[in-house]
Protein backbone atom coordinates (compact mmCIF):
# COMPACT_ATOMS: atom_id res chain seq x y z
CA UNK A 1 0.00 0.00 0.00
CA UNK A 2 1.36 3.08 -1.25
CA UNK A 3 0.24 5.01 1.73
CA UNK A 4 2.39 3.03 4.25
CA UNK A 5 6.10 3.65 3.62
CA UNK A 6 8.69 1.91 5.41
CA UNK A 7 12.80 3.66 5.42
CA UNK A 8 15.15 2.22 4.31
CA UNK A 9 14.09 -0.50 2.69
CA UNK A 10 17.06 -2.16 2.69
CA UNK A 11 19.64 -2.24 5.66
CA UNK A 12 23.20 -4.01 6.19
CA UNK A 13 24.61 -3.62 9.79
CA UNK A 14 26.95 -5.02 12.40
CA UNK A 15 26.57 -7.18 15.33
CA UNK A 16 26.01 -4.56 18.23
CA UNK A 17 25.25 -1.69 16.50
CA UNK A 18 21.83 0.28 16.65
CA UNK A 19 19.27 -0.02 14.46
CA UNK A 20 15.93 2.54 13.76
CA UNK A 21 13.12 1.33 11.23
CA UNK A 22 10.78 3.80 10.73
CA UNK A 23 7.05 3.80 9.26
CA UNK A 24 4.66 6.88 8.05
CA UNK A 25 1.34 6.50 7.23
CA UNK A 26 -0.97 8.55 5.46
CA UNK A 27 -4.24 6.79 5.62
CA UNK A 28 -4.85 8.29 8.45
CA UNK A 29 -5.52 5.24 10.46
CA UNK A 30 -5.23 5.03 14.39
CA UNK A 31 -3.56 1.70 14.87
CA UNK A 32 0.07 0.66 13.80
CA UNK A 33 1.70 -2.67 13.53
CA UNK A 34 5.60 -3.95 13.43
CA UNK A 35 5.97 -7.81 12.12
CA UNK A 36 9.41 -9.83 11.69
CA UNK A 37 8.96 -12.29 8.83
CA UNK A 38 11.38 -15.09 8.45
CA UNK A 39 12.04 -17.63 5.15
CA UNK A 40 9.00 -20.24 4.95
CA UNK A 41 7.39 -18.51 7.77
CA UNK A 42 4.08 -16.26 8.28
CA UNK A 43 4.37 -12.54 10.06
CA UNK A 44 5.29 -12.89 13.80
CA UNK A 45 4.38 -9.56 15.93
CA UNK A 46 6.89 -7.58 17.46
CA UNK A 47 4.54 -4.72 18.97
CA UNK A 48 1.51 -2.95 18.20
CA UNK A 49 -0.26 0.60 18.93
CA UNK A 50 -3.85 1.10 19.04
CA UNK A 51 -3.07 5.31 19.46
CA UNK A 52 -0.68 7.69 20.16
CA UNK A 53 -0.47 6.68 24.10
CA UNK A 54 -0.43 3.07 23.53
CA UNK A 55 2.06 0.87 22.96
CA UNK A 56 1.64 -2.88 23.48
CA UNK A 57 4.72 -5.77 23.49
CA UNK A 58 3.60 -8.80 20.91
CA UNK A 59 4.93 -12.56 20.30
CA UNK A 60 8.74 -11.52 19.76
CA UNK A 61 9.04 -8.42 21.41
CA UNK A 62 12.61 -9.10 23.21
CA UNK A 63 15.37 -7.26 21.75
CA UNK A 64 13.00 -4.85 19.55
CA UNK A 65 11.87 -1.10 21.07
CA UNK A 66 9.39 0.87 19.83
CA UNK A 67 8.02 4.60 19.61
CA UNK A 68 4.81 6.54 18.54
CA UNK A 69 5.85 9.95 17.75
CA UNK A 70 2.41 10.72 16.32
CA UNK A 71 -0.65 8.88 14.66
CA UNK A 72 1.47 8.58 11.68
CA UNK A 73 4.68 7.57 12.52
CA UNK A 74 5.47 4.42 14.56
CA UNK A 75 9.35 3.60 14.19
CA UNK A 76 11.09 0.25 15.29
CA UNK A 77 14.14 -0.03 17.22
CA UNK A 78 16.70 -3.17 17.76
CA UNK A 79 19.25 -1.43 20.61
CA UNK A 80 22.01 -3.82 19.89
CA UNK A 81 21.78 -5.61 16.77
CA UNK A 82 21.99 -9.68 16.38
CA UNK A 83 22.63 -11.53 13.46
CA UNK A 84 19.18 -13.44 14.50
CA UNK A 85 17.81 -10.45 13.83
CA UNK A 86 18.23 -10.67 9.83
CA UNK A 87 14.29 -10.98 8.71
CA UNK A 88 12.16 -8.72 6.67
CA UNK A 89 10.43 -6.48 8.75
CA UNK A 90 6.90 -5.20 7.97
CA UNK A 91 4.81 -2.18 9.46
CA UNK A 92 1.06 -2.09 9.26
CA UNK A 93 -1.98 0.13 9.78
CA UNK A 94 -5.77 -0.23 10.32
CA UNK A 95 -8.31 1.75 11.27
CA UNK A 96 -10.60 1.01 14.30
CA UNK A 97 -13.46 2.92 13.24
CA UNK A 98 -14.31 1.01 10.24
CA UNK A 99 -16.77 -1.80 10.05
CA UNK A 100 -13.76 -4.11 8.56
CA UNK A 101 -11.73 -2.40 11.43
CA UNK A 102 -8.88 -5.00 11.78
CA UNK A 103 -8.37 -4.98 8.23
CA UNK A 104 -4.71 -4.31 7.64
CA UNK A 105 -2.50 -2.27 5.13
CA UNK A 106 0.71 -3.05 4.70
CA UNK A 107 4.02 -1.15 3.86
CA UNK A 108 6.77 -2.29 1.43
CA UNK A 109 8.95 -3.82 4.31
CA UNK A 110 12.63 -3.36 5.19
CA UNK A 111 15.05 -6.29 4.64
CA UNK A 112 17.20 -6.01 7.81
CA UNK A 113 20.63 -7.77 7.58
CA UNK A 114 22.96 -8.60 10.45
CA UNK A 115 26.29 -9.07 10.12
CA UNK B 1 3.62 -18.76 17.97
CA UNK B 2 1.05 -19.68 14.78
CA UNK B 3 -2.11 -19.70 14.86
CA UNK B 4 -3.22 -20.46 11.50
CA UNK B 5 -1.43 -23.45 9.47
CA UNK B 6 -2.29 -23.68 5.89
CA UNK B 7 -2.24 -26.49 3.73
CA UNK B 8 -0.28 -27.49 1.40
CA UNK B 9 2.62 -25.44 2.17
CA UNK B 10 3.62 -25.19 -1.95
CA UNK B 11 1.46 -25.89 -4.90
CA UNK B 12 2.11 -25.50 -8.35
CA UNK B 13 -1.01 -26.15 -11.11
CA UNK B 14 -1.35 -24.89 -14.55
CA UNK B 15 -3.36 -21.71 -15.57
CA UNK B 16 -6.78 -21.73 -15.56
CA UNK B 17 -7.35 -24.29 -13.47
CA UNK B 18 -8.65 -23.70 -10.17
CA UNK B 19 -6.82 -23.52 -6.63
CA UNK B 20 -7.42 -24.50 -3.03
CA UNK B 21 -5.83 -23.74 -0.12
CA UNK B 22 -7.06 -24.21 3.48
CA UNK B 23 -6.40 -23.12 7.03
CA UNK B 24 -6.68 -24.79 9.71
CA UNK B 25 -6.65 -22.45 13.55
CA UNK B 26 -6.67 -23.72 17.30
CA UNK B 27 -8.87 -20.91 19.31
CA UNK B 28 -12.03 -19.18 18.70
CA UNK B 29 -11.67 -16.56 16.61
CA UNK B 30 -13.89 -13.18 15.68
CA UNK B 31 -12.88 -13.34 11.92
CA UNK B 32 -10.63 -15.15 9.44
CA UNK B 33 -8.81 -13.33 6.76
CA UNK B 34 -6.71 -13.91 3.87
CA UNK B 35 -4.14 -12.35 2.41
CA UNK B 36 -1.58 -12.44 -0.75
CA UNK B 37 2.08 -11.62 -0.55
CA UNK B 38 4.45 -10.95 -3.76
CA UNK B 39 7.35 -12.05 -3.40
CA UNK B 40 9.24 -9.60 -0.80
CA UNK B 41 6.56 -7.14 -0.90
CA UNK B 42 4.18 -6.62 1.95
CA UNK B 43 1.09 -8.57 2.31
CA UNK B 44 -2.65 -7.09 0.54
CA UNK B 45 -5.69 -7.78 2.41
CA UNK B 46 -8.29 -10.27 -0.17
CA UNK B 47 -11.36 -10.84 2.33
CA UNK B 48 -12.38 -11.52 5.24
CA UNK B 49 -15.11 -13.91 6.79
CA UNK B 50 -16.78 -13.56 10.19
CA UNK B 51 -17.02 -16.12 12.37
CA UNK B 52 -20.74 -16.14 11.69
CA UNK B 53 -20.58 -16.32 8.09
CA UNK B 54 -19.96 -19.42 5.91
CA UNK B 55 -18.80 -18.38 2.17
CA UNK B 56 -18.33 -15.30 1.08
CA UNK B 57 -17.15 -14.16 -2.71
CA UNK B 58 -15.04 -11.68 -4.12
CA UNK B 59 -14.52 -11.55 -8.32
CA UNK B 60 -12.52 -15.13 -8.10
CA UNK B 61 -12.35 -15.70 -4.80
CA UNK B 62 -14.21 -17.86 -2.54
CA UNK B 63 -13.66 -18.42 0.75
CA UNK B 64 -15.45 -20.98 3.08
CA UNK B 65 -15.18 -20.62 6.79
CA UNK B 66 -16.04 -24.16 9.17
CA UNK B 67 -15.85 -22.69 12.56
CA UNK B 68 -17.02 -26.43 13.69
CA UNK B 69 -13.81 -27.43 12.17
CA UNK B 70 -11.92 -24.80 13.02
CA UNK B 71 -10.58 -24.39 9.21
CA UNK B 72 -11.34 -22.31 6.59
CA UNK B 73 -10.64 -22.48 2.31
CA UNK B 74 -9.46 -20.56 -0.63
CA UNK B 75 -10.22 -21.11 -3.77
CA UNK B 76 -9.32 -18.92 -6.73
CA UNK B 77 -11.00 -19.87 -9.86
CA UNK B 78 -9.76 -19.82 -13.22
CA UNK B 79 -6.13 -19.08 -12.53
CA UNK B 80 -3.83 -16.15 -14.21
CA UNK B 81 -0.35 -16.18 -14.14
CA UNK B 82 -0.15 -12.53 -11.92
CA UNK B 83 -2.06 -15.16 -8.91
CA UNK B 84 1.34 -16.49 -8.79
CA UNK B 85 2.28 -15.33 -4.57
CA UNK B 86 1.92 -16.69 -1.37
CA UNK B 87 -0.71 -16.42 0.41
CA UNK B 88 -1.64 -15.95 4.14
CA UNK B 89 -4.75 -16.61 6.66
CA UNK B 90 -5.15 -14.80 9.43
CA UNK B 91 -7.17 -15.10 12.42
CA UNK B 92 -8.73 -12.42 15.16
CA UNK B 93 -9.82 -13.05 18.07
CA UNK B 94 -10.65 -11.81 21.67
CA UNK B 95 -10.88 -8.03 22.54
CA UNK B 96 -7.62 -6.86 21.54
CA UNK B 97 -8.40 -7.60 17.75
CA UNK B 98 -4.82 -8.19 16.57
CA UNK B 99 -3.95 -10.83 14.12
CA UNK B 100 -2.06 -14.05 14.09
CA UNK B 101 -0.77 -14.96 10.52
CA UNK B 102 -0.56 -18.33 9.70
CA UNK B 103 3.02 -19.89 7.80
CA UNK B 104 1.55 -19.34 4.10
CA UNK B 105 0.81 -21.29 0.65
CA UNK B 106 3.50 -20.54 -2.02
CA UNK B 107 1.28 -20.84 -4.67
CA UNK B 108 2.87 -20.97 -8.48
CA UNK B 109 0.81 -20.62 -11.99
CA UNK B 110 2.61 -21.94 -14.96
CA UNK B 111 1.50 -20.49 -17.77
Amino acid sequence: DADVTQTPRNRITKTGKRIMLECSQTKGHDRMYWYRQDPGLGLQLIYYSFDVKDINKGEISDGYSVSRQAQAKFSLSLESAIPNQTALYFCATSDSQTVSYNEQFFGPGTRLTVL
Amino acid sequence: SQQGEEDPQALSIQEGENATMNCSYKTSINNLQWYRQNSGRGLVHLILIRSNEREKHSGRLRVTLDTSKKSSSLLITASRAADTASYFCATASGGNEKLTFGTGTRLTIIP
